[in-house]
């Protein structure tokens, strides 16, 4: 059970070069979550997919595309990177209802470098 | 909207010292309450967690306490280690449909020998 799981680790790109980061959970979870994390900021939200189906925008989505290929994979696109997308991306999923006190796992992160 | 705001960091601490990170939060309802870790280079990892009102969440001598009354989710640990050095974030969540969680902007914890 290997959790959340993203790939790339590492990436650097050049401005306007395009990239894809990978995300996939094994935990059969509905939602799934894209967030960056930056120095100060704390973590903020790109984009959503609280069910298979369905991408919603969060807080700063901006340059940043999503695809929810199946339940299992949530893809972020960038189409034309820019230096102000350096940061650390974070993949989560989680699974809620009434049941569930809503807590969201998280992958391993991806530490992006745009030049 | 609903926020979490914690204590500034960085916070240092000698090791065994005691350790408070304080958070509050706005919310409307009953949001869950929880406290992450993020360790150098890695993701975040749940720490503890509380969904109702005097819940106490407790993990490896971490505790918080979900006081509605104060609307806080103080971290506390009684004896902390040199291995305790991270950051952690508070977050909560407002039980919605998009299972969305807001974050506090996150406190390092220095744990010197």
């Amino acid at each position: 059970n290997a959790g959340v799981t993203q790939t790339p680790k590492f990436q650097v790109l050049k401005t306007g070069q395009s990239m894809t980061l990978q995300c996939a959970q094994d935990m059969n979870h509905n939602s799934m979550y894209w967030y960056r994390q930056d120095p100060g900021m704390g973590l903020r939200l790109i984009y959503y997919s609280a069910s298979e189906g369905t991408t919603d925008k969060g807080e700063v989505p901006n340059g940043y595309n999503v695809s929810r290929l199946n339940k299992r994979e949530f893809s972020l696109r960038l189409e034309s990177a820019a230096p102000s997308q350096t940061s650390v991306y974070f993949c989560a999923s989680s699974e809620f209802g009434q049941l569930s006190s809503y807590e969201q796992y998280f992958g391993p992160g991806t530490r992006l470098t745009v030049t | 909207g609903d926020s979490v705001t914690q204590m500034e960091g960085p916070v240092t601490l000698s090791e065994e010292a005691f350790l408070t990170i304080n958070c509050t939060y706005t919310a409307t309802g009953y949001p869950s309450l929880f406290w992450y870790v993020q360790y150098p280079g890695e993701g975040l990892q749940l720490l503890l967690k509380a969904t109702k009102a005097d819940d106490k969440g407790s993990n490896k001598g971490f505790e918080a306490t979900y006081r509605k009354e104060t609307t806080s989710f103080h971290l506390e640990k009684g004896s902390v280690q040199v291995s305790d050095s991270a950051v952690y974030f508070c977050a909560l969540s407002d039980r919605s449909n998009t299972g969305k969680l807001i974050f506090g902007q996150g406190t390092t914890l220095q744990v010197k020998p």
